[in-house]
């Protein structure tokens, strides 16, 4: 089945530093992948949408110029936290969906665990 | 804009208990349904999907969901849970483009199967 891999899984930084995420695809080439935020025993909520050469569409209320997404090739988009803040904390995950797929299902990531201090 | 309601935030089912969860959307247009789960410490896994044809979809792990077109529903089912179908389940729904597009999530599920 389809793979998608996160890395780090777990991160603790200090408030004013910047980290970045990696999410992969590593089974299948995907055209777009989506950047999703879990607080605790919550749903997740869409952050932005990664577009392979393009860039991201951001949902409304998402700080682009603090939530910086890259998506340089097939399998791999990274989702940079700038000046991170305590606020900042939580899980993030992403998805990606094979490409060429009309009925595509999406296949999520592990999760990355943000701490802030 | 799609929503999506799961009426039920937390359930307690004994093992063996019969399981329903329900999941109701708003949008008008043609749209895939899926049920996520999430098992603790784990990452989300699909269980099953809804894109067209049969309205009775089967999944993995002995779960079925429903289409009801008229209703905007589609509840998850088991006949007889685990111990192990502790966890928490999303549905979720994208509008049909035909191409890949974002997921909107509901609020979840969090099921607790006692032994």
């Amino acid at each position: 089945g389809a793979v998608v891999s996160q890395h780090p899984s777990w991160v603790i930084c200090k408030s004013g530093t910047s980290v970045k995420i990696e999410c992969r695809s590593l089974d299948f080439q995907a055209t777009t992948m989506f950047w999703y935020r879990q607080f605790p025993k919550q749903s997740l909520m869409l952050m932005a949408t990664s577009n392979e050469g393009s860039k991201a569409t951001y949902e409304q209320g998402v700080e682009k110029d603090k939530f910086l997404i890259n998506h340089a090739s097939l399998t791999l988009s990274t989702l940079t936290v700038t000046s991170a803040h305590p606020e900042d904390s939580s899980f993030y995950i992403c998805s990606a969906g094979p490409a060429g797929g009309v009925q595509e299902t999406q296949y999520f990531g592990p999760g990355t665990r943000l701490l802030v201090l | 804009a799609q929503s999506v309601s799961q009426h039920n935030h937390h359930v307690i089912l004994s093992e063996a208990a019969s399981l329903e969860l329900g999941c109701n959307y708003s949008y008008g247009g043609t749209v895939n349904l899926f049920w996520y789960v999430q098992y603790p410490g784990q990452h989300l896994q699909l269980l099953l999907k809804y894109f067209s044809g049969d309205p009775l979809v089967k999944g993995i792990k002995g779960f079925e969901a429903e289409f009801i077109k008229s209703k905007f529903s589609f509840n998850l089912r088991k006949p007889s849970v685990q111990w192990s179908d502790t966890a928490e389940y999303f549905c979720a729904v994208n509008e049909d483009t035909g191409t890949a597009s974002k997921l909107t999530f509901g609020t979840g599920t969090r099921l607790q199967v006692t032994l």
